[in-house]
């Protein structure tokens, strides 16, 4: 299994400020994935992550409002941009299993409130 | 449509009882199927997959698949009151991207 862990935990945002979301990962992975997670509500995936190369974003997400950083293998931010009450939401960064199992590991989550 | 398909409940059963969770899923492509469980506040966390039609058993857990009616359902026997939770169907195409449902949540009543 891998670790996970997400900074920070929670905070409480002003409207049209940015926040950064920090996901670290105890192994060398190859794809990193963001979701969210409105209140009440199911996953949705924002983007694939791969190292080297650009973020793949699902439909409805934009790199402009959740850009992404994936420097290395372990390491991985998304950003939310010019913030709205509407992003409030947790955020999960996940990976896949090691050793070719198809499960998805998640973080902690950060959840973040936007006033 | 939506792709995965759940009854977001309450589902409420009584201790001991047998709770019956069900998934619908709209691509046939699909190849692999989970089951998380998400306590409040908590991350999901896996409880049982299956790839292959048929009944796979884990301890408590029962999942079930038939591919032909896009049917995936999850069985809890004798459920426990730290079984409620909130039950998320996934399923995976040949790609590398889960789709999740919305949800069903569970409670267990003591």
């Amino acid at each position: 299994s891998a670790v996970i862990s997400q900074k920070p935990s929670r905070d409480i945002c002003q409207r049209g400020t940015s926040l950064t979301i920090q996901c670290q990962v105890d192994s060398q992975v190859t794809m990193m994935f963001w979701y969210r997670q409105q209140p009440g509500q199911s996953l949705t995936l924002i983007a694939t992550a791969n190292q080297g190369s650009e973020a793949t974003y699902e439909s409805g997400f934009v790199i402009d409002k959740f850009p992404i950083s994936r420097p290395n293998l372990t390491f991985s931010t998304l950003t939310v941009s010019n913030m709205s009450p509407e992003d409030s939401s947790i955020y999960l960064c996940s990976v896949d299993g090691m050793g070719g199992s198809n499960e998805q590991f998640f973080g902690p989550g950060t959840r973040l409130t936007v006033l | 449509q939506k792709e995965v398909e759940q009854n977001s409940g309450p589902l409420s059963v009584p201790e001991g009882a047998i709770a019956s969770l069900n998934c619908t899923y709209s691509d046939r492509g699909s190849q692999s199927f989970f089951w998380y469980r998400q306590y409040s506040g908590k991350s999901p966390e896996l409880i049982m997959f299956i790839y292959s039609n048929g009944d796979k058993e884990d301890g408590r857990f029962t999942a079930q698949l038939n591919k032909a009616s896009q049917y995936v359902s999850l069985l809890i026997r004798d459920s426990q009151p730290s079984d409620s939770a909130t039950y998320l169907c996934a399923v995976k195409t040949g790609g590398f991207k889960t789709i999740f449902g919305a949800g069903t949540r569970l409670f267990v009543k003591a």
